[in-house]
């Protein structure tokens, strides 16, 4: 019953570092997505991916890249971290238009 | 573009007491979710509504399609301390088949025993 994993859990960044925050789903959902939660600004779609060997942007990719590896790993990568990237970052999948379901979110913060 | 405004930001209420929370849109929706984000956790999905109109409940909590379909009500009743966390509705964005959101800002409930 994992549902959707997300590695890290936590992770401190220096300015300019580069990371690669990963997740992966088991419940065999062709969607998947990135968000970031900031205080009072609910969850903004980063980047989406419909199926397997398509990605496309949402509302804030700027500084981010992604990689929908296969249909059960969708990643997303930091190529050099900066302090407004700090938020905690949330992975989902979803089976078409059904509701999404969500990871337990990476807290990342960039000093 | 579209957007989601959820009302109230926060509220703090005693343990036994009712809730109510909602959503609004200057947009048509066709479906509304209501997802619990508990501290530290991911969001989980409460209720999904298919229809205007359609009253859903789920335990303690109800939740309604209005029918113009730009807003939407939850209710819980007889809160409990696991109530506290914070709630979102969200909904699909428009002319999107891949199942694409958009959420509103939440409303943070605090329960004091």
């Amino acid at each position: 019953n994992a549902g959707v994993t997300q590695t890290p859990k936590f992770q401190v960044l220096k300015t300019g570092q580069s990371m690669t925050l990963q997740c992966a789903q088991d419940m065999n959902h062709n969607s998947m997505y990135w968000y970031r939660q900031d205080p009072g600004m609910g969850l903004r779609l980063i980047y989406y991916s419909a199926s397997e060997g398509t990605t496309d942007k949402g509302e804030v990719p700027n500084g981010y890249n992604v990689s929908r590896l296969n249909k059960r790993e969708f990643s997303l990568r930091l190529e050099s971290a900066a302090p407004s990237q700090t938020s905690v970052y949330f992975c989902a999948s979803s089976e078409g238009a059904r509701p999404q379901h969500f990871g337990d979110g990476t807290r990342l913060s960039i000093l | 573009g579209q957007q989601l405004n959820q009302s109230p930001q926060s509220m703090f209420i005693q343990e036994g007491e009712d809730v109510s929370m909602n959503c609004t849109s200057s947009s048509i929706f066709n479906t509304w979710l209501w997802y619990k984000q508990d501290p530290g956790e991911g969001p989980v999905l409460l209720i999904a509504l298919y229809k205007a109109g359609e009253l859903t409940s789920n335990g303690r909590l109800t939740a309604q399609f209005g029918i113009t379909r730009k807003d939407s009500f939850l209710n819980i009743s007889a809160s409990i301390p696991s109530d506290v966390g914070i709630y979102f509705c969200a909904g699909p964005l428009r002319s999107s088949n891949t199942g694409k959101l958009i959420f509103g800002q939440g409303t943070t409930l605090q329960v004091k025993p």
